[in-house]
């Protein structure tokens, strides 16, 4: 069974810094990675995906993915109190289906 | 991606009673999950509703307790059944493609008295 670790927090930081979010993965040939936002009392919602060693970029938002150290994590620029929430890394299953999720990291943006 | 509309929202339900919960897709997909996020916790996965087949479960959820069915592409339903407290979470319905990313329903926030 793949597993997903995950720094439960909180993360604290303040409003206009980096919010640096990671996760390791214990399957070395898992393929898809993503992160999701959940706000308290809300279901997730899809930030990123990435699939290839690499940063990948969209708006504040950067992925980091480095399968040799199986390691995942996420950037987050110019930190926003809307950005407080749990932050849930997921990993696709071995039949290729279904996510498995880390625990997720709360993260606390103060203004 | 899809729309997913789940119902209920959430519920106070007795203990020893059942539960179905509805996910409605508004188009065709493949894979459908169910998932139960217990409070403070993040998501565990239930099962794969199957299309036109037995629901695949996962290692510590059996059909007895969670019964669940799908009778087309669009449509899934969880039964949470014979309640104890301990039963209490949220559970979420969602769709995805293979190796692809999952989309979620508005959860059912269910609790057991």
């Amino acid at each position: 069974q793949k597993e997903v670790e995950q720094n439960s927090g909180p993360l604290s930081v303040p409003e206009g810094a980096i919010a640096s979010l990671n996760c390791t993965y214990s399957d070395r040939v898992s393929q898809s990675f993503f992160w999701y936002r959940q706000y308290s009392g809300k279901s997730p919602e899809l930030i990123m995906s990435i699939y290839s060693n690499g940063d990948k970029e969209d708006g504040r938002f950067t992925a980091q993915l480095n399968k040799a150290s199986q390691y995942v994590s996420l950037l987050i620029r110019d930190s926003q109190p809307s950005d407080s929430a749990t932050y849930l890394c997921a990993v696709i299953n071995q039949a290729g289906t279904a996510l498995i999720f880390g625990k997720g990291t709360t993260l606390s943006v103060s203004s | 991606s899809a729309v997913i509309s789940q119902k209920p929202s959430r519920d106070i339900c007795q203990r020893g009673t059942s539960l179905t919960i509805q996910c409605q897709v508004d188009s065709q997909v493949t894979m459908m999950f169910w998932y139960r996020q217990q409070p403070g916790q993040s998501l565990t996965l239930i099962a794969t509703a199957n299309q036109g087949s037995e629901a695949t479960y996962e290692s510590g959820f059996v059909i007895d307790k969670f019964p669940i069915s799908r009778p087309n592409l669009t449509f899934s339903t969880l039964t949470v059944s014979n309640m104890s407290p301990e039963d209490s979470s949220i559970y979420l319905c969602s769709v995805s493609r293979r190796n692809t990313e999952a989309f979620f329903g508005q959860g059912t926030r269910l609790t057991v008295v």
